[in-house]
Formats: C-alpha cells, sequence, structure tokens
C-alpha cells in the first residue's frame, strides 16, 4: 500500500501561473484534507472533504480551489499563483478510530 | 474561534536532557492527538489521548491530558538526536477538521 501520495514532489512557479497538486489515497478513507505549512504557522487548513462528493473551506481558501474526483482522489489548484503562496503543502486522511491525520510527504512549491 | 496554542515554539538541549512541550486549547477538547515530523518530512501520528487525566508512555515519551481536557503535555526522558524534529498538538475543530497547535522545533546537540 502507497498510502498518500502526492504530485509533484516539487514546482517552481512564476506569479500568475496556475497549477494542480494532485493527491491520491489507497487506504479507502473518506476524509481527506489539504494544509499548508509555513515556517512557525503549524499546519493551516485550507480545504477539505470530508466524503466523496463534499468539499468545504478550512481556514485559509483564498486563491485556492479543490475537486474531490473520487474517494481515491483529492486535487489543490491554484488558478492564479502569488508569492504567498510559497509554501509546503500536505494532503491528508482521517483514519477511523483514533481519528489520526494520515500525512503524505508534501509538495513543496516556491512562487517567484 | 477555537485555537490550539503550544510552547515554546523552539527547544534546544544537551542529548541526554529532558525535554517537554506543552499544549493549551481555548476549548474543552474530546481528545488530542500528538505528531512528530522530522526535518523535510511529513507530521506522523504518535498517539491519541481521550480520557481525563490519561497518561500515557511509548518508551521515552510520557503523553498527558489534563483533567479539564483543555491541555496537554509530551515530554521526552533522556533525549537522543533521533528526537529532533517538531512536535505537533492537534484536537478537534469541528466536523471532521483537526486544528493543530504552531509546534515546537527540538534540538539536539550530541
Amino acid at each position: 500500500n502507497a498510502g498518500v501520495t502526492q504530485t509533484p514532489k516539487f514546482q517552481v512557479l512564476k506569479t500568475g501561473q496556475s497549477m494542480t497538486l494532485q493527491c491520491a489515497q489507497d487506504m479507502n478513507h473518506n476524509s481527506m484534507y489539504w494544509y499548508r505549512q509555513d515556517p512557525g504557522m503549524g499546519l493551516r487548513l485550507i480545504y477539505y472533504s470530508a466524503s466523496e462528493g463534499t468539499t468545504d473551506k478550512g481556514e485559509v481558501p483564498n486563491g485556492y480551489n479543490v475537486s474531490r474526483l473520487n474517494k481515491r482522489e483529492f486535487s489543490l489548484r491554484l488558478e492564479s499563483a502569488a508569492p504567498s503562496q510559497t509554501s509546503v503543502y500536505f494532503c491528508a486522511t482521517l483514519t477511523g478510530v483514533p481519528y489520526e491525520q494520515y500525512f503524505g510527504p508534501g509538495t513543496r512549491l516556491t512562487v517567484t | 474561534g477555537q485555537q490550539v496554542m503550544q510552547i515554546p515554539q523552539y527547544q534546544h538541549v544537551q542529548e541526554g536532557e529532558d525535554f517537554t512541550t506543552y499544549c493549551n486549547s481555548s476549548t474543552t477538547l474530546s481528545n488530542i492527538q500528538w505528531y512528530k515530523q522530522r526535518p523535510g518530512g511529513h507530521p506522523v501520528f504518535l498517539i491519541q489521548l481521550v480520557k481525563s487525566g490519561e497518561v500515557k508512555k511509548q518508551k521515552r515519551l510520557t503523553f498527558q491530558f489534563g483533567e479539564a481536557k483543555k491541555n496537554s503535555s509530551l515530554h521526552i526522558t533522556a533525549t537522543q538526536t533521533t528526537d529532533v524534529g517538531t512536535y505537533f498538538c492537534a484536537g478537534p475543530g469541528g466536523g471532521f477538521k483537526t486544528i493543530f497547535g504552531a509546534g515546537t522545533r527540538l534540538f539536539v546537540k550530541a
């Protein structure tokens, strides 16, 4: 089992460019999440999907869109990248009891 | 809104010294979780505490959940260089959300 996979691992964008971060899980978990991590800021929730067919905003949704393509896949789209979106992006799922977040390896994004 | 505060932000220790990080919530938590993130890595679940006053141990790590279920601590006895990383506490954020503390970054000098 691969767990949670994310592509790409690294990306450099220019301001105004768009891109989609991909996340896939093979653990049959219902809930999936996108976080960003900035130095000293911990993990901030961008969007989440409690189950297939639903998505909801988290703490910092501005500038992002998401798609829950099916139970396995949850993508994050930056329509017009800004330098403030330079960060590490983690996709995660929610397991059953205990309710732990299971994280992917992350995508390191730089916007110049 | 709900907040989970974590202190200290950084801690430098000599190998063999003890280390403690503290977590405080603005609201009562049904459970609290702890995660470890190695430098350059992703957060990895360590443990979940559910009961008031609960204490759990994992080798040199001791986790406590306060009686009021609003605070928690992680104590590492006799740190080793393998303990280096950032330790996060996290609690339920309503619905299916999880609220993470900002983390405590541990540096261990050999």
